[in-house]
């Protein structure tokens, strides 16, 4: 089955500072999703990953799919306190299921 | 307003007791399903559904149940709860098309405690 691995699991950043999550899977990604969830709440849609090297963008957060090296990267440039919460991403593992990794909990220190 | 509706969103109940959520989709989705979130293991898919009558086990679904009777609907039920299944739950839905991939919306959760 497929395994999706984030790094790190954890970060705390300054206020203003860049930073830059990974997801690697063991098998090659074909729909690659992010999602943000804020603890014990539901999960927001962030982006969707189709096509190797695709990339987007929505606010100050940009997803990129790298086929090849079988991994997609979140950077978020210029951090915000809204910013916090756990960023998760998941991938589709059979028609219309999703595995999804085990998360990385960003916080931003003012 | 496009959402999914889980109920009830916070449930304490003791071991054997049996106990449904219900989960509700207004976005005419054909594919709903249950997820379990756990410290340390992340989200687990327990049951999945592709549309009316048809449902299919995830990878965590011993002690779950599912019907999905109608489009809009997809309860997951507990016949005998037990304390491994104290977890924080999730339902979601999307379309389904084989060439193209949808987004998943997710219920706000639903947070079970079984003593």
């Amino acid at each position: 089955s497929q395994e999706l691995e984030q790094s790190p699991q954890s970060l705390i950043v300054q206020e203003g500072k860049n930073l830059t999550i990974n997801c690697t899977s063991s098998k090659t990604l074909y729909g690659l999703y992010w999602y943000k969830q804020k603890y014990g709440e539901g999960l927001i849609f962030l982006m969707m990953l189709q096509k190797g090297g695709e990339e987007k963008s929505h606010e100050k957060i940009t997803a990129k799919l790298d086929e090849k090296k079988q991994q997609s990267s979140l950077h978020i440039t210029a951090s915000q306190p809204s910013h916090a919460g756990i960023y998760l991403c998941g991938a589709d593992t059979r028609y219309s299921t999703l595995t999804f990794g085990k998360g990385t909990m960003l916080l931003v220190s003012p | 307003e496009a959402q999914v509706t889980q109920n009830p969103r916070y449930l304490i109940t003791v071991t054997g007791k049996k106990l449904t959520v219900t989960c509700s989709q207004n976005m005419n989705h054909e594919y709903m399903s249950w997820y379990r979130q756990d410290p340390g293991l992340g989200l687990r898919q327990i049951y999945y559904s592709m549309n009316v009558e048809v449902t299919d086990k995830g990878d965590v679904p011993e002690g779950y149940k599912v019907s999905r009777k109608e489009k809009r609907n997809f309860p997951l039920i507990l016949e005998s709860p037990s304390p491994n299944q104290t977890s924080l739950y999730f339902c979601a839905s999307s379309s389904v098309d084989r060439a193209y991939y949808y987004e998943q919306y997710f219920g706000p959760g639903t947070r079970l405690t079984v003593t």
